[in-house]
């Protein structure tokens, strides 16, 4: 079974300054992940996805994140925090094997920038 | 390429209505998914579907039917809404059989803001 747990309901960061959501995950076979970001009243926009190629994947407006098996993580970064930054993120796994093909989503991280 | 699409955008029930909510993708896509997404929960699958004519069930398919008659559609049911199923319901689509990319993710529909009174 896959799960996903992404540690901090709320984070604040002042604009400038580094960001970094937390997401670890529980998969019984090698893992699939992704970042999505959702603006108020949008949808889910993916942001950047870890398919067994390159551990560190660079995403959409600056992000990446980092796949580490020995510590099932897969948290996402950006040096330096825009205002237009502020908005819902979600880590989200699927196992890589094929016929499996649902996403369990993470419950969100709700990122405030201080100007 | 409107992408995923939903149909309608808000809607408020009272409880014991039914109503159906539409989804349609333009990007022939096989895989449609239905989620609900609630306050510090994320988002959870509630049916999906692996092409025309098929459906299971997700994570939290009780008080929901579904069906994809259409490859390009997907609608979601609620024969007798109640209270517990105001929420925001997202369609999403993924992989398109002519790019042979298993590995897509899934494109998100704007979602449908739904209230049971």
């Amino acid at each position: 079974a896959q799960s996903v747990t992404q540690l901090g309901s709320h984070v604040s960061v002042s604009e400038g300054a580094l960001v970094l959501l937390r997401c670890n995950y529980s998969s019984s076979v090698p893992p699939y992940l992704f970042w999505y970001v959702q603006y108020p009243n949008q949808g889910l926009q993916l942001l950047l996805k870890y398919t067994s190629a390159a551990t560190l994947v660079k995403g959409i407006n600056g992000f990446e994140a980092e796949f580490k098996k020995s510590e099932t993580s897969f948290h996402l970064t950006k040096p330096s925090a825009h205002m237009s930054d502020a908005a819902e993120y979600f880590c989200a796994v699927r196992e890589a094997n094929f016929g499996n093909e649902k996403l369990t989503f993470g419950t969100g991280t709700r990122l405030t920038i201080i100007p | 390429n409107a992408g995923v699409t939903q149909t309608p955008k808000f809607r408020v029930l009272k409880t014991g209505q039914s109503m159906t909510l539409l989804c349609a993708q333009d990007m022939n896509h096989e895989y449609m998914y239905w989620y609900r997404q609630d306050p510090g929960m994320g988002l959870r699958l509630i049916h999906y579907s692996v092409g025309e004519g098929t459906t299971a069930k997700g994570e939290v398919p009780d008080g929901y039917n579904v069906s994809r008659l259409k490859k390009q559609n997907f609608l979601l049911g609620l024969e007798s809404a109640a209270p517990s199923q105001t929420s925001v319901y997202f369609c999403a689509s993924s992989y398109n059989v002519a790019s042979g990319r298993m590995l897509d993710e899934q494109y998100f529909g704007p979602g449908t803001r739904l209230t049971v009174t």
